[in-house]
């Protein structure tokens, strides 16, 4: 099945403690980005890969770190935790990037995080 | 600037009622692409439709329809005949010239009762 798998589900850490978020997807997609999702403001873009080794930052990058070893792969990194990061995160991909309107974006379930 | 409102934060409605979610966007540019999504209380978020700025056909699919109007830079979704399975959170969104991301309203959570 065609899908975006998001890990974990939900997560509850603590202020500075570095977590990962896993992002993969079996539709051989070029692109891949991270949204997170807060009341009032909708989804707004962390950051995207146009391909492996290709990544750049969305509209709020700072504290978030991602990398693009692997096609497949797209790990959202937090270094060091805060209270504003609290919040619902997704990851999508498609085919190729949106840049034409063309790609339809396939998200993942979600991850809703916590930071105490 | 590109922007996409959605005025209603929250419709209640009973089922079989039709509803109509707001859409209205901001864009320079000539060729773009509207979007709507679902998420479900289940979370994900689910595709609903893709529009090009070149085609204001209206389109329905079932109880679903949306009207397309380049005049006042809306892009309307109603809902025919609501159904509980209906309650979620709608958003539209928006991409235009070279970026690479979607640009998406606030949400409007509807809740349909029974």
């Amino acid at each position: 099945e065609a899908q975006v798998t998001q890990n974990p589900r939900y997560l509850i850490t603590v202020t500075g403690k570095k977590l990962t978020v896993t992002c993969s997807q079996n539709m051989n997609h070029e692109y891949m980005s991270w949204y997170r999702q807060d009341p009032g403001l909708g989804l707004r873009q962390i950051y995207y890969s146009m391909n492996v080794e290709v990544t750049d930052k969305g509209d709020v990058p700072e504290g978030y770190k991602v990398s693009r070893k692997e096609k497949r792969n797209f790990p959202l990194i937090l270094e060091s935790p805060s209270p504003n990061q609290t919040s619902l995160y997704f990851c999508a991909s498609s085919l190729q990037a949106p840049r034409g309107g063309h790609e339809k974006l396939f998200f993942g379930s979600g991850t809703q995080l916590s930071v105490l | 600037a590109q922007k996409v409102t959605q005025a209603q934060t929250e419709i209640s409605v009973v089922e079989k009622e039709d509803v109509t979610l707001d859409c209205v966007y901001e864009t320079r540019d000539t060729t773009y692409y509207l979007f709507w999504y679902k998420q479900p209380p289940s979370g994900e978020l689910v595709f609903l439709i893709r529009r090009n700025s070149f085609d204001e056909q209206n389109e329905i699919s079932g109880r679903y329809s949306w009207n397309f109007q380049k005049s006042t830079s809306s892009f309307n979704f109603t809902i025919t005949a609501s159904q509980v399975v209906d309650s979620a959170v709608y958003f539209c969104a928006l991409h235009s010239g070279g970026y690479n991301k979607l640009i998406f309203g606030a949400g409007t959570r509807l809740a349909v009762h029974p």
